[in-house]
């Protein structure tokens, strides 16, 4: 069945520096979506990606959706205290699966 | 404010005891779900209705139920056959019918269940 799997589980980051959260899906995606999660809370709709290769910016965030459409990232550029939380996928092949997301710990 | 009301925020169970957690949703979706999260394993889907008087079966519906007699609402109940209700549970909704939906998703705030 439709398995989307996400690495790393855990990232502890230095404040200001750069990571990469990476997505990878059993089946070939008609769309990929993400989510953050802030300790405490709900999962937030971040964005949606839906064509081979693209790559959409949120500031900071570069999302990345790979040419097999089997694989996405997300980059964060310059982490900040306000990135803490756990980032989910999800990937949608014939239901939306979530993988079990990156939680994000930030040392200033 | 359109949003997902969900409630209590935290719930107790007694042994044997069947609980009701409430989920309204005030969006005019169509769709909605209920998830599981435990730490460190994402969020496993539990039931989704894609439709008034419709719903399926997710990934762990075992010891669960749900009704959609409105669409507004779509209440989860922890029956006692589910042997570690512990967890947190979220609901969901979003637009899209006629099959699952590929919209992204709108999240309540949560219950925390646990057993007394």
């Amino acid at each position: 069945g439709q398995q989307v799997m996400q690495i790393p589980q855990y990232q502890h980051v230095q404040e200001g520096e750069d990571f990469t959260t990476y997505c990878n899906s059993s089946t070939t995606l008609s769309n990929i979506q993400w989510y953050k999660q802030r300790p405490g809370g709900h999962p937030v709709f971040l964005i949606q990606l839906v064509k081979s290769g693209e790559v959409k910016k949120q500031k900071r965030l570069t999302f990345q959706f790979g040419e097999a459409k089997k694989n996405s990232s997300l980059h964060i550029t310059a982490t900040q205290t306000t990135d803490v939380g756990t980032y989910f996928c999800a990937g949608f092949g014939y239901k939306l699966s979530f993988g079990a997301g990156t939680t994000v710990t930030v040392r200033a | 404010d359109g949003g997902i009301t969900q409630s209590p925020k935290y719930l107790f169970r007694k042994e044997g005891q069947n609980v009701t957690l409430s989920c309204e949703q005030n969006l005019n979706h169509d769709a909605m779900y209920w998830y599981r999260q435990d730490p460190g394993q994402g969020l496993r889907l539990i039931y989704y209705s894609q439709i008034v008087n419709d719903f399926q079966k997710g990934d762990i519906a075992e010891g669960y139920s749900v009704s959609r007699e409105k669409k507004e609402s779509f209440p989860l109940t922890v029956t006692s056959a589910q042997k570690n209700p512990t967890a947190f549970y979220l609901c969901a909704s979003s637009t899209g019918t006629g099959g699952w939906s590929n919209q992204p998703q709108h999240f309540g705030d949560g219950t925390r269940l646990s057993i007394l």
